[in-house]
């Protein structure tokens, strides 16, 4: 158990529709990550939190993508208007407390039509 | 922008037999994980490295880190089934990590 679920574990939608993934650390944490996944390449990194704060977005986080994590708890990841290119598996990761490690969640796959 | 190389990108070999699996980076390494995944789930952490020549094992695992802090490689001996699976290794700790390709391993009975 890494101490992170997601939800929902797989999305398929259409072109240009707005979905929203959740991502809810379990165990005490500090830092909350956010990556992304193609198929054949391993996880980039898109943002991450430490508690309530945002504090680094990479070059991947268009202006379609949005993340919040509004009590320093769960967080969440939106991506508006997606495109075909948004097919991918989405990981959340998190930074114990007191470790240099981050623990993954089992991910959201993402399908755009 | 460091970049991680992994070789090879894939394998496949018989139960029973040995194998390596390598991560070269660009730059030097700030703090080195190997990773596990499985289709259709998160990496699982299987040892994070720190020190230059350090070796670890884990059960029949062993990874080994470059004196230079570059390199890294993981030898699995006598490979089973249940190894089967993406290794991924990675830089950065607490920091936004940096990941390889991976190497996509395949173990058949």
């Amino acid at each position: 158990d890494t101490g992170v679920s997601q939800d929902p574990r797989h999305k398929i939608t259409k072109r240009g529709q707005n979905v929203t993934f959740r991502c809810d650390p379990i165990s005490e944490h500090n830092r909350l990550y956010w990556y992304r996944q193609t198929l054949g390449q391993g996880p980039e990194f898109l943002t991450y939190f430490q508690n309530e704060a945002q504090l680094e977005k990479s070059r991947l986080l268009s202006d379609r993508f949005s993340a919040e994590r509004p009590k320093g708890s769960f967080s969440t990841l939106e991506i508006q208007r997606t495109e075909q290119g948004d097919s991918a598996m989405y990981l959340c990761a998190i930074l114990r407390r007191g470790e240099e490690t981050q623990y993954f969640g089992p991910g959201t796959r993402l399908l755009v039509l | 922008t460091q970049l991680l190389e992994q070789s090879p990108q894939f394998l496949s070999i018989q139960e029973g037999e040995n194998l390596t699996v390598y991560c070269n980076s660009s730059s030097v390494f700030s703090s080195l994980q190997w990773y596990r995944q499985e289709p259709g789930e998160g990496p699982v952490l299987l040892v994070t490295v720190v020190t230059g020549g350090e070796v670890k094992k884990l059960k029949r695992l062993t990874f080994q880190f470059g004196d230079a802090r570059k390199d890294s490689s993981l030898h699995i001996t006598a490979a089973q089934p249940g190894d089967t699976g993406l290794y991924l290794c990675a830089d950065g700790g607490n920091t936004p990590l940096v990941f390889g390709k991976g190497t996509r391993l395949s173990v058949i009975a």
